[in-house]
């Protein structure tokens, strides 16, 4: 079964406006890290925002918050007025604590940004 | 800066020619991991290390090996490349808490003919 699903392929969005990216995960552990990555077609991988399992407060950096819903198992990246540079993939990712610190990864939303 | 660097970004080899990918970090983690990145299939670990010493295989390991004498140094080593082994690789580096990112390097874009 797949441990993080992002449903969205691909999303278009205007500049200066508001997008979200969705991000449901599955894991039995208590203890975990959710984690959103930026890849431009340059191919780094950026680290934009975190949120832990136990935190209360959806975490944000910036124009990034991360709207976090525990009991839906949801952590959605939302980026506010969009900027034609925050055209690229984005990939959810998690951490789980019994698992050796791996990272894994959803599939990735490709944003495009519109001017 | 803080930062992970990986050598070389890009290189094309041919099939059998024994080469590694160097990855250094300098913000002292204790964890380090290589990914290869496919399209169709994401980010995969390949191996990773919760210290020096210390390493263990990811979801890939097949025809890769790593080592890990210093904490700042974990380099993968393909010790007969096969045409399968054509990707993008990260390195990356974190804290050992599940709670902490992982830093990546800027990626080496393997090609092997």
């Amino acid at each position: 079964a797949q441990k993080i699903t992002q449903t969205q392929p691909g999303m278009f969005v205007q500049e200066k406006e508001a997008v979200t990216l969705d991000c449901t995960y599955d894991t039995s552990d208590q203890s975990y890290g959710l984690f959103w990555y930026k890849q431009p077609s340059s191919g780094e991988m950026i680290f934009l925002i975190y949120q832990g399992s136990y935190d209360e407060q959806n975490a944000t950096e910036g124009r990034y918050s991360l709207n976090f819903q525990k009991a839906r198992k949801s952590a959605n990246l939302v980026i506010s007025a969009s900027q034609l540079g925050d055209s690229a993939m984005y990939f959810c990712a998690m951490r789980e604590y019994n698992q050796g610190g791996k990272l894994i990864f959803g599939q990735g939303t490709e944003l495009s940004v519109k001017p | 800066e803080a930062q992970v660097t990986q050598n070389p970004r890009y290189l094309i080899t041919v099939t059998g020619k024994k080469l590694t990918v160097t990855c250094s970090q300098n913000m002292n983690h204790e964890y380090m991991s290589w990914y290869r990145q496919d399209p169709g299939l994401g980010l995969r670990q390949i191996y990773y290390s919760m210290n020096v010493e210390v390493t263990d295989k990811g979801d890939v390991p097949e025809g890769y090996k790593v080592s890990r004498k210093e904490k700042r140094n974990f380099p993968l080593i393909l010790e007969s490349p096969s045409p399968n082994q054509t990707s993008l690789y990260f390195c990356a580096s974190s804290l050992s808490s599940a709670f902490q990112p992982q830093h990546f390097g800027d990626g080496t874009r393997l090609s092997i003919l």
